[in-house]
Parts: structure tokens; C-alpha cells; sequence
């Protein structure tokens, strides 16, 4: 079954510090992955996105991520955190271009 | 502004009385889609349009209808609400290319809640 795994709910980081969010899926062809930032009382916004290419992706507000095709896994980074990067922040990974599964979210808090 | 738009954004009903959400957009994208989000389970996907007339299921149909007779709008319908499908609710709407659906823009969401 194709999924997208976020293994934590919850990331705490202190504001100046790097941030990861996780996300792995399992493996069935070749994804298209995204990552998308939900902040409160808001619908979900794009962050970034892998189709193919350069495995490093960089997208909006200074975020990037990286796809590792043997690892199969898609972790979203960013090299300072602000305090505005809180929010909620979902993975997302398509094999048939048309069929979305979203992984169940991480809540990021940077504290400052 | 290119938006996706929802209405309502909250709907308090009751069981067995058939609603609509209506979703339309100013993007003129191909694509549509429908998802419900739930605490602990994240964004599940219910119905997808790839284009006016044709509609696919996603991963939790059931219970759910839609229609794409326009480009701009994906109405979802629930004929027979249940408890069960209180749940937070995205219309989301992208370009689509032969090979695959870029990337989505959500809507504001619509909050609702079955008695």
C-alpha cells in the first residue's frame, strides 16, 4: 500500500536553531513529494515539492528538503528557526500524479 | 486574487439531512480535489476531478458524492450525513499536466459538524 509515514507529532526547537521534520513513505515507483505548512484556522499551504531532478529541493521561507531515494524518506529542514515557522506541517506523496496521501502531521514549536 | 473559495465555512446538522459544500476556483485549473482532516489521522483524500466530467475516488469515498459539470466548481454532497463525517473539510484545486497534478491550493476549509 503506497503511504507517507510522519513519525513525530510533535518537534520543539529553540528559534535560531536548525529544524528537521520527518517523513518517510513506502516505496512504489518513483514519488512526487511535497510539503505543505498549515498554520491556525487556515487552509494548507505549498512549501515545496520533489518531481525529479537535483535530490535537494529549496522552497518558501528559507525551508528545503531532501529526497534520499534509498532511505525513502523526505525530511524538511531549515537552518535558523523563527518563532513564525509554528505551525503544522504535513508530507505529501503522489505515484500516480493524481492520487494524494498525506502523512498525519507534525506540530512544530520554536521557542524563543 | 487567485483563490480557491469554500462555503459554508461551518455547518452544524444533523443526521440524515442531505448538504452541500460547494468549492469553485479562479485558477482555471484541471484538476480538484476533496479532503477531510482528523485529528491523528491527517488529510484523507475522498474525491479528485481531473477535468469537467471526470471524477475519480480517493482513499475514503464512501458516503460522499461530487460533481464537475464546470471547470471552476467541485461540489461535495452528503446525501445521508452521519456522525462519522464530522470532520474538517479542504477543497483543494491545481494545474495538471498528462503526467502529473502540481501543486495543489487549498481552500479555507469548512468545519463540519453532524448531530
Amino acid at each position: 500500500a503506497q503511504s507517507v509515514a510522519q513519525p513525530e507529532d510533535q518537534v520543539n526547537v529553540a528559534e535560531g536553531n536548525p529544524l528537521t521534520v520527518k517523513c518517510t513513505y513506502s516505496v512504489s515507483g518513483n514519488p512526487y513529494l511535497f510539503w505543505y505548512v498549515q498554520y491556525p484556522n487556515r487552509g494548507l499551504q505549498f512549501l515545496l515539492k520533489y518531481i525529479t531532478g537535483d535530490n535537494l529541493v529549496k522552497g518558501s521561507y528559507g525551508f528545503e528538503a531532501e529526497f534520499n531515494k534509498s532511505q525513502t524518506s523526505f525530511h524538511l529542514k531549515k537552518p535558523s528557526a523563527l518563532v513564525s515557522d509554528s505551525a503544522l506541517y504535513f508530507c505529501a506523496v503522489s505515484f500516480t500524479g493524481n492520487q494524494f496521501y498525506f502523512g498525519t502531521g507534525t506540530s512544530l514549536t520554536v521557542i524563543p | 486574487e487567485a483563490q480557491v473559495t469554500q462555503n459554508p465555512r461551518y455547518l452544524i446538522t444533523v443526521t440524515g439531512k442531505k448538504l452541500t459544500v460547494t468549492c469553485s476556483q479562479n485558477m482555471n485549473h484541471e484538476y480538484m480535489s476533496w479532503y477531510r482532516q482528523d485529528p491523528g489521522l491527517g488529510l484523507r483524500q475522498i474525491y479528485y476531478s481531473m477535468n469537467v466530467e471526470v471524477t475519480d475516488k480517493g482513499d475514503v469515498p464512501e458516503g460522499y458524492k461530487v460533481s464537475r459539470k464546470e471547470k471552476r466548481n467541485f461540489p461535495l454532497i452528503l446525501e445521508s450525513p452521519s456522525p462519522n463525517q464530522t470532520s474538517l473539510y479542504f477543497c483543494a484545486s491545481s494545474l495538471a499536466t498528462r503526467l502529473f497534478t502540481d501543486t495543489q491550493y487549498f481552500g479555507p476549509g469548512t468545519r463540519l459538524t453532524v448531530l
